[in-house]
């Protein structure tokens, strides 16, 4: 079945690079997804890559996808403190329902 | 702007009552989701609608969970006979996308459903 894995607390100094990895196990999935959840607001997409691509940069931030290992990271260059939150790594495969699977979010702490 | 709102954000009920959870997505947005989280298990789909017809049930966890969508705009999660497992969070989330594109799901803030 659909799974999705990944590390549940990461902790790093503030300035230092953080990586956050995730697995899945379907390997249909088109998109993979960085959902960031902030302490009492709501999901929001970080970013995303598209299942065909090898790496994605957006700023501060590097998707890597290695689709032989199903593997996926999320690198948050320069962390900062307001980078703290849930990070959620969520997969869906090309069904109409869209459905995302998720990861079980991996708790972010920066150290000042 | 108009992003997507739930009602309650917190409800507090006693075990065996029936509760009502409203969300009301960004205007337009054809899919709606809805989704659980629970201390220590992550998000876990529900239920998804396409304009007012759900194409997938599969994850409502029991027959006491039902879901409506009138007007392809407002939905309504309604749980029966309330039992103190319910507990959790319920997030809901809406889309532009159809077919296999990409779609970002916008989420709403959540309701906070505890069950004494």
């Amino acid at each position: 079945g659909e799974d999705v894995e990944q590390s549940l607390f990461l902790s790093v100094r503030e300035g230092d690079s953080s990586v956050i990895n995730c697995t899945y196990t379907d390997s249909s999935s088109t998109y993979l997804y960085w959902y960031k959840q902030e302490p009492g607001a709501g999901l929001q997409l970080l970013t995303y890559i598209f299942s065909n691509m090898d790496m994605k940069q957006d700023q501060r931030l590097t998707v890597l996808l290695n689709k032989k290992d199903k593997h996926l990271s999320l690198r948050i260059a320069d962390t900062q403190t307001g980078d703290s939150a849930i990070y959620f790594c969520a997969g869906h495969n090309a069904g109409n329902n869209r459905k995302l699977i998720w990861g079980l979010g991996t708790s972010l702490a920066v150290n000042p | 702007g108009a992003g997507v709102s739930q009602s309650p954000s917190n409800k507090v009920t006693e075990k065996g009552k029936d509760v009502e959870l409203r969300c009301d997505p960004i205007s337009g947005h054809t899919a709606l989701y809805w989704y659980r989280q629970s201390l220590g298990q992550g998000l876990e789909f529900l239920i998804y609608f396409q304009g007012n017809s759900a194409p997938d049930k599969s994850g409502l966890p029991s027959d006491r969970f039902s879901a409506e969508r009138t007007g392809g705009s407002v939905s309504t999660l309604t749980i029966q006979r309330t039992q103190q497992e319910d507990s959790a969070v319920y997030l809901c989330a809406s889309s532009l996308a159809r077919g296999t594109g990409f779609g970002e799901q916008f989420f709403g803030p959540g309701t906070r459903l505890t069950v004494l």
